[in-house]
């Protein structure tokens, strides 16, 4: 159980194209979800916080109209990167939170977004 | 500001060895403390965790204890196998919406 998807696993684009990014609960609802940036041998940078029906949480130095977060239901949240740039190219994961249980995250295997 | 400091990697490690990889952190009030495991190619997954002090966090062999009065919560397996090679990452959780803030990761490479 407590499985999330993300999707796609990969994605090439060029520049000043935007990018949409899938991240689903498939088996359990999530009102919160997390979006996280990881760069090469780094650790994970939260970007923001999607929160089902209300506006995102972003972090300080994210860039929200680059980095739109709809959160429209309770199991699928995205994340679409705007007039992408090859500073954007990184690795993408997504966290989804239990509404019920334990209350733990449950990490997405992450997107690869590479831009030309 | 809230942070996580673990040991650099690579940690380089042959089979049934000791494992140790060190974490401290910095935060206000009485944060939650996790270990996350990411294997090569899969998301992270939550290896431990403990949520007050003197709590000790234990699953698959690994155990951490938080410790307050250090600020540490240090991950420990008496003997490694080589599908424990992984990255590691140490994190804490304070306030609300339970973000996670990580520590920067280390590799752990186990040889036969």
């Amino acid at each position: 159980g407590a499985v999330v998807s993300q999707h796609p696993s990969w994605v090439i684009c060029k520049s000043g194209t935007s990018v949409k990014i899938e991240c689903r609960s498939l088996d359990f609802q999530a009102t919160t979800m997390f979006w996280y940036r990881q760069f090469p041998k780094q650790s994970l940078m939260l970007m923001a916080t999607s929160n089902e029906g209300s506006k995102a949480t972003y972090e300080q130095g994210v860039e929200k109209d680059k980095f739109l977060i709809n959160h429209a239901s309770l199991t699928l949240s995205t994340l679409t990167v705007t007039s992408a740039h090859p500073e954007d190219s990184s690795f993408y994961i997504c966290s989804a939170r239990q509404d019920r249980g334990p209350n733990e995250q449950y990490f997405g295997p992450g997107t690869r977004l590479t831009v030309t | 500001g809230n942070s996580v400091t673990q040991m650099e990697g690579p940690v380089t490690l042959s089979e049934e060895a000791f494992l140790t990889i060190n974490c401290t952190y910095t935060a206000t009030g009485y944060p939650s403390l996790f270990w996350y495991v990411q294997y090569p190619g899969e998301g992270l997954q939550l290896l431990l965790k403990a949520t007050k002090a003197d709590d000790k966090g234990s699953n698959k062999g690994f155990e951490a204890t938080y410790r307050k009065e250090t600020t540490s919560f240090h991950l420990e397996k008496g003997s490694v196998q080589v599908s424990d090679s992984a990255v590691y990452f140490c994190a804490l959780s304070a306030g609300g919406w339970g973000k996670l803030q990580f520590g920067a990761g280390t590799q752990v490479v186990v040889t036969p």
